[in-house]
């Protein structure tokens, strides 16, 4: 298994674009999370799926970002519009039931 | 209080040292632990998986205690290889979600 990829792997974009980050989970994984970090907050939960349902998506900052996982095999974290603040690097991780993640290697973000 | 609390470090120690950190939870219903390591700009990877008899992986040990609420790693003779951040991840009552912790900051000198 290629485990799980998220592209792309770095994104400059200016301020007030739209960012539309990628994830394929490992194949038959049935939670889906994606997490941000920076330096000065760690790393944080944002949303997370079970069986391509959302769950839990109190941690996304505001309502300028946007989950959705289509299918098994696909999820997009969107934000819309991009501020600087959103710099960071964005991980994705899935896993079967509670056995531990697999985290994605990750995009890293600048808004510039 | 936090849900799971890490020392944040950094510990700095030298070659050859025994290392341990303790990784505090407060749900008691947590079923399932796990140690992670990450490296400067890198993915958190899966270290080991904490097992209520404790378990070991050659230099790596971790243990759970249950009554006290707190999990451990033990890192025997230590390499320049382990410096890493480690970040214990606790598995709540709520089916795949894991809490973690900070992370602990290791630096390994020669």
């Amino acid at each position: 298994d290629a485990g799980v990829i998220q592209s792309p792997r770095h994104e400059v974009t200016e301020m007030g674009q739209e960012v539309t980050l990628r994830c394929k989970p490992i194949s038959g994984h049935d939670y889906l999370f994606w997490y941000r970090q920076t330096m000065m907050r760690g790393l944080e939960l944002l949303i997370y799926f079970n069986n391509n349902v959302p769950i839990d998506d109190s941690g996304m900052p505001e309502d300028r970002f946007s989950a959705k996982m289509p299918n098994a095999s696909f999820s997009t974290l969107k934000i819309q519009p991009s501020e600087p603040r959103d710099s960071a690097v964005y991980f994705c991780a899935s896993s079967f039931t509670d056995l531990g993640y697999t985290f994605g290697s990750g995009t890293r973000l600048t808004v510039v | 209080r936090k849900e799971v609390e890490q020392d944040p470090g950094p510990f700095n120690v030298p070659e050859g040292a025994t290392v341990a950190f303790n990784c505090t939870y407060s749900n008691s219903a947590s079923q399932s632990f796990f140690w992670y390591r990450q490296d400067c700009r890198k993915e958190p990877k899966l270290l080991m998986s904490v097992y209520s008899s404790g378990n070991e992986d050659g230099r790596f040990t971790a243990q759970l205690n249950r009554a006290s609420q707190y999990i451990s790693l033990l890192i025997r003779d230590s390499k320049l290889s382990d410096s890493a951040t480690y970040l214990c991840f606790c598995g709540d009552n709520q089916g795949g979600k894991l809490i973690f912790g900070q992370g602990t900051e290791l630096s390994v000198k020669p």
